[in-house]
C-alpha cells in the first residue's frame, strides 16, 4: 500500500460545483496534513494545513478523519481559476519528519 | 518575508554532461531544504533533503548528489546526465524539524536531458 493516496480525477466540474477530493495515508503515527495546489508547470503552492479536526479558508475546507486516515478537502462554488492539480502532503514519522506527496488530483471546472 | 530562488528556469543538456542546480532562501535561517523531481504527469519525489550545513539524506539510489555549502544554499549535481535524469525539479524549504511544518517551494527548473 502507498503511504499517501489519491483519486488521479480528473474531476470534471461545472462553475458554482461544489467538490470534494480525499487522500488516505498509511502510517497512524502521521501527525500533521497539507493540501498544495499546483498549476501547471508551476511549483505547488501551500493551500491549507490541517493540524486537527480541520480547517476552513474561505471556500475551501480541509477535514482530518485519524480513525479511517484520511483527508478530505472540499471546495464550493467552483471557480474557473480552481482548475489545477490538488496535492495531499503527509509528514511521516521518522528520524526526522519527512513531507510525503500524493500524485495529485486534478480538477478542472469549466464553465 | 522569506524567498527562495532557483535557477536556471529552464535548461538543455546532452546526454554525458554534467548538471548543477542552485537554490537559495533568503529570510530564514537554518532552514530544511528539500531538492525534489517531479516527471511528466507524475507525482513528486523526494531525492534529497538537508538539516543543516554539510547534511545531506538521500531517498533514493541514483546519480544524483547535492550539497549544502552555505546555511540557505543547496546544489544539486550530476557527473553524468541520463535520459531518465529529465524532469522538473523543485527546490524547497522548511523551518525547524518537527512535524507541523509546511513547505514552500521554489519556481523550479524544467531540465531536458537529450
Amino acid at each position: 500500500r502507498k503511504e499517501v493516496e489519491q483519486d488521479p480525477g480528473p474531476f470534471n466540474v461545472p462553475e458554482g460545483a461544489t467538490v470534494a477530493f480525499n487522500c488516505t495515508y498509511s502510517n497512524s503515527a502521521s501527525q500533521s496534513f497539507f493540501w498544495y495546489r499546483q498549476d501547471c508547470r508551476k511549483e505547488p503552492k501551500l493551500l491549507m494545513s490541517v493540524y486537527s479536526s480541520g480547517n476552513e479558508d474561505g471556500r475551501f475546507t480541509a477535514q482530518l478523519n485519524r480513525a479511517s486516515q484520511y483527508i478530505s478537502l472540499l471546495i464550493r462554488d467552483s471557480k474557473l481559476s480552481d482548475s489545477a492539480t490538488y496535492l495531499c502532503v503527509v509528514n511521516i514519522p521518522g528520524g526526522s519528519y519527512i513531507p510525503t506527496f500524493g500524485r495529485g488530483t486534478s480538477l478542472i471546472v469549466h464553465p | 518575508s522569506q524567498t527562495i530562488h532557483q535557477w536556471p528556469a529552464t535548461l538543455v543538456q546532452p546526454v554525458g554532461s554534467p548538471l548543477s542546480l542552485e537554490c537559495t532562501v533568503e529570510g530564514t535561517s537554518n532552514p530544511n531544504l528539500y531538492w525534489y523531481r517531479q516527471a511528466a504527469g507524475r507525482g513528486l519525489q523526494l531525492l534529497f533533503y538537508s538539516v543543516g550545513i554539510g547534511q545531506i539524506s538521500s531517498e533514493v539510489p541514483q546519480n544524483l548528489s547535492a550539497s549544502r555549502p552555505q546555511d540557505r544554499q543547496f546544489i544539486l549535481s550530476s557527473k553524468k546526465l541520463l535520459l531518465s535524469d529529465s524532469g522538473f525539479y523543485l527546490c524547497a524549504w522548511s523551518s525547524g524539524q518537527g512535524p507541523y511544518n509546511e513547505q514552500f517551494f521554489g519556481p523550479g527548473t524544467r531540465l531536458t536531458v537529450l
